[in-house]
């Protein structure tokens, strides 16, 4: 149990273009969800926490004009990377948590989509 | 403000030699959960072992060991007749629970050469 999915797992887009990255949870609602931001040998840099039906919190230094991210449902919520720059290429990892439930410190990770812009 | 620290970038010893990967941390919560994740290069996070403030109990899965010591603040993670399918990066991570993201280090990257 507990399987969450990304789509796409790899995007290439041209500079200036939008990107729409997807973050479901399979088998449990998750009512937190959480993005990360990897570059090349680094670590993850946490971006922002979204809650359903409610605005994302963004991390300091994180322009929230510029990702996107809305979760509209329990078990979805999207990171829209607004008129990409080749700076923006990077791997973006989203987690869930499911804070109905007992484990309150548990968090399920996507498989990560990398992306590129060119 | 949350931190975590690896120390060691790079590590890389022979195949079945063991390996003691480094972890120290920062926090002013009273009850967090401290965390050890493997990616491969494939990039998926593979999780290997959660531990609670509350519980400094070291804990032993088959050729892996963590040893959690409050006292230090740190969270060290031990590959004993260590195997080249264990190379990979390797993160530390911190979190108080409830809506906090995970804090993570810097990761070290193993490489066990055959």
């Amino acid at each position: 149990g507990a399987v969450v999915s990304q789509h796409p797992s790899w995007v290439i887009c041209k500079s200036g273009t939008s990107v729409k990255i997807e973050c479901r949870s399979l088998d449990f609602q998750a009512t937190t969800m959480f993005w990360y931001r990897q570059f090349p040998k680094q670590s993850l840099m946490l971006m922002a926490t979204s809650n359903e039906g409610s605005k994302a919190t963004y991390e300091q230094g994180v322009e929230k004009d510029k990702f996107l991210i809305n979760h509209a449902s329990l078990t979805l919520s999207t990171l829209t990377v607004t008129s990409a720059h080749p700076e923006d290429s990077s791997f973006y990892i989203c987690s869930a948590r499911d804070l109905k439930g007992l484990a309150l410190y548990e968090q399920y990770f996507g498989p990560g989509t990398r992306l590129t812009v060119t | 403000a949350q931190k975590v620290t690896q120390a060691q970038t790079e590590i890389s010893v022979v195949e079945k030699e063991d390996v003691t990967l480094d972890c120290v941390y920062e926090t002013r919560d009273t009850t967090y959960y401290l965390f050890w994740y493997k990616q491969p290069p494939s990039g998926e996070l593979v999780f290997l072992i959660r531990r609670n403030s509350f519980d400094e109990q070291n804990e032993i899965s088959g050729r892996y060991s963590w040893n959690f010591q409050k006292s230090t603040s740190s969270f060290n993670f031990t590959i004993t007749a260590s195997q080249v399918v264990d190379s990979a990066v390797y993160f530390c991570a911190l979190t108080g629970g409830g809506a906090d993201g995970l804090t993570f280090g810097k990761g070290t990257h193993l490489i066990i050469q055959p």
